[in-house]
């Protein structure tokens, strides 16, 4: 199984903050990436898939980078509505897996 | 608008079965793969099972297989888990997620329903 590694597993940011993301493969994933953000008590909203392409109607503060076995996501200017929990997941191969969740609380 | 609607949650006994529904409406069904993937309580997703748009082919987790049935009739626009012997550790909430392929990243999602497992 491929194990998807995230951190910080926490992060304290303020309204304006640059923050990032990093999501590690155990292996070679090339860009079968793609990163959600789940808010308490909803499902989780696909944001970002094949590493960088941007889902339609996500805000374009939101970016996605890399292949092969790291991968980051950054919010350029995080706003109030964006504190939730953030994950990474391969779809390489079977079993698809996620990484364990990045939670961006208010600083 | 693009909708799936999970049903059939609910308390149920170690080692009895429950089946889970997921009506999708907003879509072409029939054009998608569609996956299950869970969540513990305060716990992070995993991914449970998969069935091909055509139902050709079917894929399971580890810690669910051979206790797992995937289904779907797109006759109806439905998508099915019939879950056996389920244990306490398999309480979680249960979503519905289409998929462009087997292989994929979910989208749409549904709202999730919740799946007790206690005596």
């Amino acid at each position: 199984d491929i194990q998807m590694t995230q951190s910080p597993s926490s992060v304290s940011a303020s309204v304006g903050d640059r923050v990032t993301i990093t999501c590690r493969a155990s292996q070679n994933i090339n860009s079968w990436l793609a990163w959600y953000q789940q808010k308490p008590g909803r499902a989780p909203k696909l944001l970002i898939y094949a590493a960088s392409s941007l889902q339609s109607g996500v805000p374009s503060r939101f970016s996605g980078s890399g292949s092969g076995t790291d991968f980051t996501l950054t919010i350029s200017s995080l706003q109030p509505e964006d504190f939730a929990t953030y994950y990474c997941q391969q779809a390489n191969s079977f079993p698809l897996t996620f990484g364990g969740g990045t939670k961006v609380e208010i600083k | 608008q693009v909708q799936l609607v999970e049903s059939g949650g609910g308390v149920v006994q170690p080692g009895r079965s429950l089946r889970l529904s997921c009506a999708a409406s907003g879509f072409t069904f029939s054009s998608f793969a569609m996956h299950w993937v869970r969540q513990a309580p305060g716990k992070g997703l995993e991914w449970v099972a998969v069935i091909s748009y055509d139902k050709i082919n079917e894929y399971y987790a580890d810690s669910m297989k051979g206790r797992l049935s995937i289904s779907r009739d797109n006759s109806k626009n439905m998508l099915y888990l019939q879950m056996n012997s389920l244990r306490p550790e398999d309480t979680a909430v249960y979503y519905c997620a289409g998929g462009f392929g087997e292989l994929s990243w979910f989208d749409p999602w549904g709202q999730g329903i919740l799946v007790t497992v206690s005596s």
